[in-house]
Formats: C-alpha cells, structure tokens, sequence
C-alpha cells in the first residue's frame, strides 16, 4: 500500500529565502506524486505533479519538485519565498492508477517571515 | 479548468440534526467523486468513494448509516451527516477526477456541531 511522510509539520523561511518541503513516499508500483497548499478554511489547489516523464516538475508560483526514485522522495523547492506562499502544503501519491484516491501525508505548515 | 462546487461552505447545526454537503461538477461529468474528512491541523483522510450510479465504498471506520453518500448524477454528489454530533464537526472536502490524475478538490464545508 501506499503513504506518505513529511518530515517537519512547521518550516518557517524568511521572506527571499530558499523554500524545501520534504516528502517521502512508499509504493510498489510506480507512483503518481502531488504536491497541493492549502489556505485557512479552503480546498487544495494543484501546485504540480508526477506522472511520468521528467523528474524535474515545475508548477505554479515559482514551486518546482524532483521525483527521485532511488531516494522515495518527491521534495517540493522555491528558490525565494514570498509572503503569500505562508500555507499547508501536502504531499499526495495516487493509490492506484489514474482513477484511484490520493493519499495525503500530514501536511508542513510554512511561515514566512518578513 | 474543471471546477467542482461545493456548498455550503459553513454549517453550524444542532447536536442531533442532519446535515447535506453537495459537491457539483461545474464543466465536467465526474464518473467518481472522493470524500474527505479534515481534522484541525491533521491531513485529509478518505471516507468513501462515490460512483455514479451505484453504492458508494466506505474506508474501514467509517459508518455508512451516518455518513450517506448520493452519486445520482454525473454533475452532483452529496454527503448527508445523519443525526450529527459535536465529534463530527471538522472539515469536509470532495473531489473529483478529470481525465487522467487530474484531481480537482471542492472549497470544503466546515461543519460545527452544537
């Protein structure tokens, strides 16, 4: 079966600094991998993902991730943060296939301060 | 892009009563609908899968009789808390595939039981 971890439930950045969300997964098949942020009281909105294909995935707001197979990580980076990238971000592995449910890791809330 | 609408997003309801969270495909036609349930500062965890058409399928835990999911449409996908109670007040959150790992979330509902 499938998990998640993310290792650090708080990162606090300072504004400009370099931004890394880790996440490692578990799967037997080859996994499908997501990254999601979500603001107070609100759904979870797509930063990137990793179906197949190049490593490197780039998605919205500046964030990029790096499917490492040999590591099981999916590691989520910002070369420089901003106020407003101060969210939850989830790490999320499809269970199975392109139809199957997602698994969460807990969630890394990100501070950014001034 | 797709769009799923979820509605209400706050409910507050009376210890005992029952409450109806939808969640619609705006643009597309969801063959498979998922349901979360969000603790505070915990992460999404699956409660069901709902197809159209057909019973929904409930994770381990998850009382079937309280918690009753309706996929009659390709658009519209309902989750009623039957007789609520204060230890169901959390987050709710639907989603719903797009083609191929294409995950669209609704805005959530909080739901406060009194």
């Amino acid at each position: 079966a499938q998990s998640v971890t993310q290792l650090g439930s708080h990162v606090s950045v300072s504004e400009g600094a370099l931004v890394l969300l880790r996440c490692n997964y578990s799967s037997s098949v080859p996994p499908y991998l997501f990254w999601y942020v979500q603001y107070p009281n609100q759904g979870l909105q797509l930063l990137l993902k990793y179906t197949t294909g190049a490593t490197l995935v780039k998605g919205i707001n500046g964030f990029e991730a790096e499917f490492k197979k040999s590591e099981t990580s999916f590691h989520l980076t910002k070369p420089s943060a901003h106020m407003s990238d101060a969210a939850e971000y989830f790490c999320a592995v499809s269970e199975g296939g392109s139809q199957g449910n997602l698994i969460f890791g807990k969630g890394t809330k990100l501070s950014v301060k001034p | 892009g797709a769009v799923v609408s979820q509605h209400p997003s706050r409910v507050i309801c009376k210890s005992g009563t029952s409450v109806k969270i939808e969640c619609r495909s705006l643009d597309f036609q969801a063959t498979t609908m998922f349901w979360y349930r969000q603790f505070p500062k915990q992460s999404l965890m699956l409660m069901a899968t709902s197809n159209e058409g057909s019973k929904a399928t409930y994770e381990q835990g998850v009382e079937k009789d309280k918690f009753l999911i309706n996929h009659a449409s390709l658009t519209l996908s309902t989750l009623t808390v039957t007789s609520a109670h204060p230890e169901d007040s959390s987050f709710y959150i639907c989603s719903a595939v797009v083609g191929g790992y294409g995950y669209t979330f609704g805005s959530g509902t909080r739901l406060t039981v009194v």
